[in-house]
This record gives C-alpha cells, sequence and structure tokens, in this order.
C-alpha cells in the first residue's frame, strides 16, 4: 500500500527549461512534505518542505506547490541545470520522526 | 566532514552470516534513524532512536534485526542469519528534536549489503 506515490520514474528536460516533478498522496492527515535529492553513491540530501499552511514555498529555483484537496504536490525546478540531474524522492512526514518516501523520478537535465 | 558517516560502505557476506552496520550522526542531534532502500523503491523506516531510547520499530523489522545507540551517540544495526532478500541500502539519518521548527533529516551514503 504506497502511500505517498511518484508516478513518473523518469523525466528529460532541456537545460535552461523548467523541470516540474509530482508526488499524490493518500492519507489527507498528512501534515508536512520535504523533496530530497539523490545522486549516484550519495545519501539523499534535503531540498525543500512544505507545511499543510502553506500552499507554496520557494527556496532559489525551486519551488514546491501543494494541492491539499487534490492531495498532490510537484516540485519546480527553474531554469533546470544538468547539475540538477538526480533522483528525486517526495516524503510525508505524517508523524514526529519517521518519512513516508515515494519510489522517486530520475530527472535528466539535458545540456 | 561533520555530516553522517556510515560504515562499511558495502558488505558483502553469505547467507547465513551476521553482519553489523555503524552509523555516526550529526554530533548535536539527538535523533537517529535506520531505513532500508531496496532497488526502485523509496527508503523504507525501520527504526529510530531518540537519545539512547528505541522508540519505535516498524514491522519491517523482523526479529533477526537489533538496532542498538547505546550512549546515545553513534548506533549499530545488526543482521543475524542474513537471507539474500537483506540485501538492500541500508540508510541511517540524524535529526534535531521534532519539537523545534524546522526538524530535517541528514542522511548519510548508505551501508549497501549484499547478500550471496
Amino acid at each position: 500500500d504506497q502511500q505517498v506515490k511518484q508516478n513518473s520514474p523518469s523525466l528529460s528536460v532541456q537545460e535552461g527549461r523548467i523541470s516540474i516533478l509530482n508526488c499524490d498522496y493518500t492519507n489527507s492527515m498528512f501534515d508536512y512534505f520535504l523533496w530530497y535529492k539523490k545522486y549516484p553513491a550519495e545519501g539523499p540530501t534535503f531540498l525543500i518542505s512544505i507545511s499543510s499552511i502553506k500552499d507554496k514555498n520557494e527556496d532559489g529555483r525551486f519551488t514546491v506547490f501543494l494541492n491539499k484537496s487534490a492531495k498532490h504536490l510537484s516540485l519546480h525546478i527553474v531554469p533546470s541545470q544538468p547539475g540538477d540531474s538526480a533522483v528525486y524522492f517526495c516524503a510525508a512526514a505524517p508523524g514526529t520522526y519517521k518519512y513516508i518516501f515515494g519510489t522517486g523520478t530520475r530527472l535528466k537535465v539535458l545540456a | 566532514d561533520t555530516g553522517v558517516s556510515q560504515d562499511p560502505r558495502h558488505k558483502i557476506t553469505k547467507r547465513g552470516q551476521n553482519v553489523t552496520f555503524r552509523c555516526d550522526p550529526i554530533s548535536e542531534h539527538n535523533r537517529l534513524y535506520w531505513y532500508r532502500q531496496t532497488l526502485g523503491q523509496g527508503p523504507e523506516f525501520l527504526t529510530y532512536f531518540q537519545n539512547e531510547a528505541q522508540l519505535e520499530k516498524s514491522r519491517l523489522l523482523s526479529d533477526r534485526f537489533s538496532a542498538e545507540r547505546p550512549k546515545g551517540s553513534f548506533s549499530t544495526l545488526e543482521i543475524q542469519r542474513t537471507e539474500q532478500g537483506d540485501s538492500a541500502m541500508y540508510l541511517c539519518a540524524s535529526s534535531l528534536d521534532w519539537s523545534l521548527a524546522k526538524n530535517i533529516q541528514y542522511f548519510g551514503a548508505g551501508t549497501r549489503l549484499s547478500v550471496l
């Protein structure tokens, strides 16, 4: 039972364009969400988070949007750079300790 | 480097052997987490510690698995009588206490276990 879903296993985008990564969740009680980026042979690195009291959070080139009614969040990367090529994981933090991760989306930014 | 460190990075073992992994968290972090990641999946929560107390264990953590954090600093994860299904990346993370405004988990690079 996958409570956090990333339905696109991979995405290719041209350098300079927008990358949009999507994530859906099933439990309306989830109130905090995070995005992590993972390069090969490294652990996941925190990118950006959002609380359910907001619908948008920005940090430089990265913006996360949350649509609570649709139980959907998305990560926008503008402009995309080749160094952004990595696997991106969406995670929900339903309580005070564990994260529930999606299966990840592999982003490839083409130069 | 003051991030989360894990040792070893890779472990190859034969079925039935015991293995132990070590995690050193970020020094001021009092929470420590273990996750497991298999191919094509995201990390799955196994267990976590607040200081030296183990407060939650996932049902994924069978009785062959045991984790300790003896002095509230580093942690070990031991798998007894390994099975091929235990082959995975074992990730450790640490964080400050949740009561703070921003409680982000910081991950180590993981220990990749291969059971032959």
